[in-house]
């Protein structure tokens, strides 16, 4: 079963606006960490943002926020003040704990493009 | 940059052939990942190393293998290659096994391998 789901293949935005990208998740684990990654056309995966399953306030990056809804397991992206370089991939990917590791279980991403 | 450096950026061969994808994490890092990255399947986890020993295993094809030198840098090995082994294959680091908290993985820059 997928574990997380990312339903929007792709997103626009006028530069300076906020936008906000879905994920939602499935885990038992009552211990796990949800992460964002922006992948570039350049190929690079370069980490945004961190959320724990424990954390009780919403995780803060510079211009990038998660909306952290547990009980909805959704982990939504907050993008603010859009930039042309914020164009590229952006994935949602989660680490628990099953099995003993702690590898990142990515969804299919999400394909922003800021229009000036 | 990440700290994580992966050799070679590109990789062209022919089916049938086997190649060897080369990781260095990043300095103290003692866990190293492979991912898999392609049109069809997504990013998946292959593969995890410990300081040396292997910690769990993703959807790695018994094609594949790896291993973690003692000096932590990583390899992995693809062998009878096919056509749809053609991929951007991500190493990444991370401090520790990952006993909860943040623990984020770095991501190095990719091997682009193309299978002719």
């Amino acid at each position: 079963a997928q574990k997380i789901t990312q339903t929007q293949p792709g997103m626009f935005v006028q530069e300076k606006e906020a936008v906000t990208l879905d994920c939602t998740y499935d885990t038992s684990d009552p211990s796990y960490g949800l992460f964002w990654y922006k992948q570039p056309s350049s190929g690079e995966m370069i980490f945004l943002i961190y959320q724990g399953s424990y954390d009780q306030q919403n995780a803060t990056e510079g211009r990038y926020s998660l909306n952290f809804q547990k009980a909805r397991k959704s982990a939504n992206l907050v993008i603010s003040a859009s930039q042309l370089g914020d164009s590229a991939m952006y994935f949602c990917a989660m680490r628990d704990s099953g099995a003993g590791s702690y590898q990142l279980t990515f969804g299919k991403g999400t394909k922003l493009s800021v229009i000036p | 940059d990440s700290g994580v450096t992966q050799t070679p950026k590109h990789l062209i061969t022919a089916t049938g052939q086997r190649v060897t994808l080369r990781c260095s994490p990043r300095s103290g890092d003692l866990s190293v990942y492979w991912y898999q990255q392609s049109l069809d399947q997504g990013l998946q986890f292959l593969i995890q190393y410990y300081n040396g020993e292997e910690r769990a295993k993703g959807n790695i094809l018994e094609r594949f293998s790896a291993q973690q030198f003692p000096d932590l840098h990583s390899e992995l090995n693809l062998s009878s290659l096919e056509l749809g082994d053609s991929a951007l294959y991500f190493c990444a680091s991370s401090t520790h096994l990952g006993t909860g908290g943040y623990n984020e993985q770095f991501f190095g820059p990719g091997t682009r391998l193309t299978v002719l």
